[in-house]
């Protein structure tokens, strides 16, 4: 069992439509979460990161974090083809420690 | 936001050549760096943590003398791939993380594609 699981996709939605990426992890000692966000032939960039459980949201993207249940999710609204790209969920134990990235799920948003 | 500067952007050398890529973080001092590797469609993977003052961890089955890491300093470290092979042809990405006491995200360079012909 991998330690960050993400289902690879690809994930296709409508332009407007909500998407909806899940990762699940199995340290239940994790403390941070993070959703970067990587397109084809380029580096990845953060998108968000939550630490408490419960909801954050930042403009059009939104992250869950469930620790009972050891996911976290993001949700990202009204979807735009922009939004097409491969979403990289990582999770770290301490704030020292190194982050264990998943393999990512690629989102497809069609016009 | 936090800034990660990596350079080069992309080489292109012959086999045999060793090749140096430098990893800064501009606007912030980061103790840790990571280095990761990327093949085409295939998952980021850590290849080692780059230490300030200190040697490397690497991670398991990536060769330390092949891939030499030196964090000369708060803001500055590099990769060099030592007589550098097709097969070491990847986009090789640094990473840099604020030092703080809070758990602070990583903020990636923009890669170094590395082609051995």
């Amino acid at each position: 069992q991998k330690e960050v699981e993400q289902n690879s996709g690809p994930l296709s939605v409508p332009e407007g439509a909500i998407a909806s990426l899940n990762c699940t992890y199995s340290d239940r000692g994790s403390q941070s979460f993070f959703w970067y966000r990587q397109y084809s032939g380029k580096s990845p960039e953060l998108i968000m990161f939550i630490y408490s459980n419960g909801d954050k949201e930042d403009g059009r993207f939104t992250a869950q974090l469930n620790k009972a249940s050891q996911y976290v999710s993001l949700l990202i609204r009204d979807s735009q083809p922009s939004d097409s790209a491969t979403y990289l969920c990582a999770v770290r134990r301490t704030n020292a420690g190194k982050s264990t990235f998943g393999d990512g799920t690629t989102l497809t948003v069609k016009p | 936001g936090a800034v990660v500067s990596q350079h080069p952007s992309r080489v292109i050398c012959k086999s045999g050549t060793s090749v140096k890529i430098e990893c800064r973080s501009l606007d912030f001092q980061a103790t840790t760096m990571f280095w990761y590797r990327q093949f085409p469609k295939q998952s980021l993977m850590l290849m080692a943590t780059s230490n300030e003052g200190s040697k490397a961890t690497y991670e398991q089955g990536v060769e330390k003398d092949k891939f030499l890491i030196n964090h000369a300093s708060l803001t500055l470290s590099t990769l060099t791939v030592t007589s550098a092979h097709p097969e070491d042809s990847s986009f090789y990405i640094c990473s840099a993380r604020v030092d703080s006491q809070g758990g602070q995200p990583q903020h990636f360079g923009d890669g170094t594609r590395l082609s051995i012909l």
